[in-house]
C-alpha cells in the first residue's frame, strides 16, 4: 500500500511569487492534514481536512494561505505571495478513522514533506 | 496554547548505549506518540500509547504514557547507527475537535560506532 506523497520534494522561489503544494493520501484515508516546521521550531498543525470539507484551519498563518481538497481526494496548499518567513518543510499526514474515537484508527501517517525555501 | 518540553535537545552516544528522553505538558492529552523523522524523510510513527500508565514495546523501543497524562519517555536500548535521527513527541486530544497533533521540539540522537 503506497504512504502519503507529496509533490515537489523541494521548491525555491523568490518573494512575491506563489507556490503551490502538493498532497496526495493514503487510499481510503478521509482526513487529511497540513502541518509545517520552520528551523529550528517544532512541527505545527495548519489545517484539518475531513474528505473535501475544512473541518479546522485555525493553524493556517494567515490569508496568503489556501487549502483545497477537491473531490475528497489530494489536497493543494497554495502560497500566494510567498513571504520569507513561509520557508519551512510542509508535512502532509493522513488518518483512516474518526480521529474523535481515538485509538490505532485514528494514528496520522506522514508524507516526505516539501521543503520550501522563499528568498 | 498546548505546548510540549523534550528532552534532551540532542544526545551523542556510542552504539550499544542506552538513549532516554522525554517530553512533559501542562496539558492533558489522551494519546502520546513517538515519531522518528529520517533525513529528507516525514515523521515515522514508532510507537502510541492510549491509555495513562500504559507501557508498550517496539522492538528495542519502550515508551509510557505517564500516569498524570502530561508526560511520556522514550527508551531506546542497545542502539545501533540506523538510530540516527530526529525523535519527536506528539500529544493528541481525543473527542469534539481535537484532532491536530502537538509536538515537541524533537531530541537528534547521534550514535558512534
Amino acid at each position: 500500500e503506497a504512504g502519503v506523497t507529496q509533490f515537489p520534494s523541494h521548491s525555491v522561489i523568490e518573494k512575491g511569487q506563489t507556490v503551490t503544494l502538493r498532497c496526495d493520501p493514503i487510499s481510503g484515508h478521509d482526513n487529511l492534514y497540513w502541518y509545517r516546521r520552520v528551523m529550528g521550531k517544532e512541527i505545527k498543525f495548519l489545517l484539518h481536512f475531513v474528505k473535501e470539507s475544512k473541518q479546522d484551519e485555525s493553524g493556517m498563518p494567515n490569508n496568503r494561505f489556501l487549502a483545497e481538497r477537491t473531490g475528497g481526494t489530494y489536497s493543494t496548499l497554495k502560497v500566494q505571495p510567498a513571504e520569507l518567513e513561509d520557508s519551512g518543510v510542509y508535512f502532509c499526514a493522513s488518518s483512516q478513522g474518526d480521529p474523535i474515537a481515538g485509538g490505532p484508527l485514528g494514528t496520522q501517517y506522514f508524507g516526505p514533506g516539501t521543503r520550501l525555501t522563499v528568498l | 496554547g498546548q505546548q510540549l518540553n523534550q528532552s534532551p535537545q540532542s544526545m551523542f552516544i556510542q552504539e550499544g548505549e542506552d538513549v532516554s528522553m522525554n517530553c512533559t505538558s501542562s496539558s492533558i492529552f489522551n494519546t502520546w506518540l513517538w515519531y522518528k523523522q529520517d533525513p529528507g524523510e516525514g515523521p515515522v510513527l514508532l510507537i502510541a500509547l492510549y491509555k495513562a500508565g500504559e507501557l508498550t514495546s517496539n522492538g528495542r523501543l519502550t515508551a509510557q504514557f505517564g500516569i498524570t497524562r502530561k508526560d511520556s519517555f522514550l527508551n531506546i536500548s542497545a542502539s545501533i547507527p540506523s538510530d540516527v535521527g530526529i525523535y519527536f513527541c506528539a500529544g493528541q486530544l481525543s473527542g469534539g475537535s481535537n484532532y491536530k497533533l502537538t509536538f515537541g521540539k524533537g531530541t537528534l540522537l547521534t550514535v558512534n560506532p
